[in-house]
């Protein structure tokens, strides 16, 4: 099983541009969801999904777009990227949004400059 | 809303050293409380939860954490640490309804 599976490794971007991150699970996960990773702050939680169709804000939404059309993609779309969004990205998955462990990706280490 | 605390930025311990890491959370109501390890250059990795029962949970690795209600803890601890043992630790609540949310996370360095 490839697990959760992420792209790009790593990216760099200007100020202002726009980009897709995108995550594959093939666990048959119903929920999905973004953290971004910055020192000592942990891990933020930026959207997430309880199924297909369905997607809702976490703590910090501003700035990132989501859709989940299907039950294994969840990509996540930067509108206009800003120095801020410089951090590493991470999207897990697990069966419910309660009460099971996440399985996350490699991550996507994302530069704004 | 959750929250979580870790008490601890960085600990450097020397090998064969025993290991506490601490973890308070705030939510009065049930919880399902993990811990997650991420080696250098790596994603996390889950390590131990506790979802009910027995409130001193093992995990891989010789690891173990206890839950403690009254003192809303859910500490991590190893008796003897190993410079494999190098890596960033996160405490992580997901209670009903509310999505998992994770502390700052505490960075341990194991010397040889």
């Amino acid at each position: 099983n490839a697990g959760v599976t992420q792209t790009p490794k790593f990216q760099v971007l200007k100020t202002g541009q726009s980009m897709t991150l995108q995550c594959a699970q093939d666990m048959n996960h119903e929920y999905m969801s973004w953290y971004r990773q910055d020192p000592g702050m942990g891990l933020r939680l930026i959207h997430y999904s309880v199924g297909a169709g369905i997607t809702d804000q976490g703590e910090v939404p501003n700035g990132y777009n989501v859709s989940r059309s299907t039950t294994e993609d969840f990509p996540l779309r930067l509108l206009s990227a800003a120095p801020s969004q410089t951090s590493v990205y991470f999207c897990a998955s697990t069966p419910y949004r309660v009460g099971s462990p996440l399985h996350f990706g490699n991550g996507t280490r994302l530069t704004v400059t | 809303a959750q929250s979580v605390s870790q008490h601890n930025h960085h600990v450097i311990l020397s090998e064969a050293a025993s290991l506490e890491l601490g973890c308070n959370y705030s939510y009065g109501g049930t919880v399902n409380l993990f811990w997650y390890v991420q080696y250098p250059g790596q994603h996390l990795q889950l390590l131990l939860k506790y979802f009910s029962g027995d409130p001193l949970v093992k995990g891989i690795k010789g690891f173990e954490a206890e839950f403690i209600k009254s003192k809303f803890s859910f500490n991590l601890r190893k008796p003897s640490v190993q410079w494999s043992d190098t890596a960033e630790y996160f405490c992580a609540v997901n209670a009903q309804d509310n999505d998992m949310r994770f502390g700052a996370g505490t960075r341990l360095t194991v010397k040889p």
